[in-house]
């Protein structure tokens, strides 16, 4: 079965510092991955997804995701960190009937 | 543009009681599926629909029930509930079961708190 994991359940950063949350996936076929976003009492927004046309993905609120198949890996970054990007951050991979996620990645921005 | 739209927000049981948890998208979605989410354990699937009549089990689906007798609802329902279900609750869609590559949409969750 697919799977991923989220490396580091917190993540503290300065506004205007750089954002890196990291993500590994476990996949025999080829992997479609998202990465969503969390705020307190929200649902789930979808930030970005890899669907295998190109290795780097550009999602919303200037995040991107660079998808590594020599290190299973699909981390998340984006280059100067906000207050408003405080939030709880899902990497997940999906199936033809399951989405499975990460234990999710809570993101501090300190002033 | 609602989306998926899920209600109760919020619900406070007691042990054994019993409680249906719906929900309803506007996107002519096929696909729609039930998720708790649990502290450091991410959200896992209790149970799915590909459609209209279709139902079928998830990760951890003991102790709740579904059905899918319109493309637009998706209820669950919990037939006695434990402690062990306080969870979030989210429900959510896309547009075919088979489209893997396609986001799932998801509403803004219910928070239960079984006592």
């Amino acid at each position: 079965a697919q799977s991923v994991t989220q490396l580091g359940s917190h993540v503290s950063v300065s506004e205007g510092a750089l954002v890196l949350l990291r993500c590994n996936y476990s996949s025999s076929v080829p992997p479609y991955l998202f990465w969503y976003v969390q705020y307190p009492n929200q649902g789930l927004q979808l930030l970005l997804k890899y669907t295998s046309a190109a290795t780097l993905v550009k999602g919303i609120n200037g995040f991107e995701a660079e998808f590594k198949k020599s290190e299973t890996s699909f981390h998340l970054t984006k280059p100067s960190a906000h207050m408003s990007d405080a939030a709880e951050y899902f990497c997940a991979v999906s199936d033809v009937h399951d989405m499975r996620f990460g234990a999710g990645t809570r993101l501090t921005v300190k002033p | 543009n609602a989306g998926v739209t899920q209600t109760p927000k919020f619900q406070v049981l007691k042990t054994g009681q019993s409680m249906t948890l719906q929900c309803a998208q506007d996107m002519n979605h096929e696909y729609m599926s039930w998720y708790r989410q649990d502290p450091g354990m991410g959200l896992r699937l209790i149970h799915y629909s590909v459609g209209a009549g279709i139902t079928d089990q998830g990760e951890v689906p003991n102790g709740y029930n579904v059905s899918r007798s319109t493309t637009e609802d998706f209820p669950l329902r919990l037939l006695s509930a434990a402690p062990s279900q306080t969870s979030v609750y989210f429900c959510a869609s896309r547009i075919k079961g088979g489209d893997s590559n396609q986001p799932q949409h998801f509403g803004d969750g219910t928070r239960l708190s079984i006592l």
